[in-house]
């Protein structure tokens, strides 16, 4: 069974910049996580969606940042002017079932915002 | 909110000693979290290693243990003899026990093992 994948690994850009993540999840799994890890600091929810819905975007920097999954399978989070202070590894997770424990992890994506 | 404290950036052991990582957590919006450590190996993804949703209870994986210490509020993972193999970084967790889908992480601590 293929894993959480992720592309693409590594970005860079130019403050002011779009920059798109795609995220394709376990086959099966309804639930659908990102998130954002600074340097040095754990892994902070971003935003989660079962199936094709968003259940929680609270911690989107919403004026910036969107994330959709419309077909109930990959994802896509955007990051429409990007700000050195965006500069972290992006993670995308999915799992089972919603109210699953456990979370499958990709390999993240790692942006460099100059 | 809620959060997870974890003192040590890092922490170096040789092989075949015994190991404790730290952990403490703060749930001020819940009653008893669903509590977790996740590992990341060099060039893999963040993977589950063990969870304890009960307080009281110990989880144990791969020879690592950690019990739910509700009064202490900690979560320490401890190994009694660790090998080269378990040179990681390890992350404690907590969730919500209604809504087990947001998860709380530590800074992390990563583990060398000397050889």
């Amino acid at each position: 069974e293929a894993g959480v994948t992720q592309s693409p690994r590594y970005a860079v850009l130019q403050e002011g910049q779009a920059v798109s993540f795609w995220c394709d999840p376990i086959s099966g799994h309804d639930t659908l996580y990102w998130y954002q890890q600074p340097r040095d600091q754990g892994p902070q929810l971003l935003v989660y969606f079962r199936d094709e819905a968003v259940i929680d975007n609270s911690q989107l920097p919403s004026d910036r940042f969107s994330a959709v999954r419309p077909k109930g399978t990959n994802s896509t989070l955007k990051i429409q002017s990007a700000k050195q202070g965006d500069t972290a590894t992006y993670l995308c997770a999915s799992s089972l079932y919603w109210g699953a424990y456990e979370q499958y992890f990709g390999p993240g994506t790692r942006l460099t915002v100059l | 909110g809620d959060s997870v404290t974890q003192t040590e950036g890092q922490v170096t052991v040789s092989e075949s000693k015994s190991l404790i990582i730290n952990c403490t957590y703060s749930a001020t919006s819940i009653g008893y979290p669903n509590l977790f450590w996740y590992v990341r190996y060099p060039g893999e993804g963040l993977q589950l290693l063990l969870k304890v949703i009960t307080a009281g209870q110990k989880g144990s994986s791969r020879g690592f243990e950690a019990t739910y210490n509700k009064e202490a509020t900690s979560f320490h993972l401890q190994k009694a003899s660790v090998q080269e193999s378990d040179s990681a970084v390890y992350y404690c967790a907590l969730s919500d026990s209604s809504n087990t889908n947001k998860v709380v992480f530590g800074t992390g601590t990563r583990l060398q093992v000397l050889p």
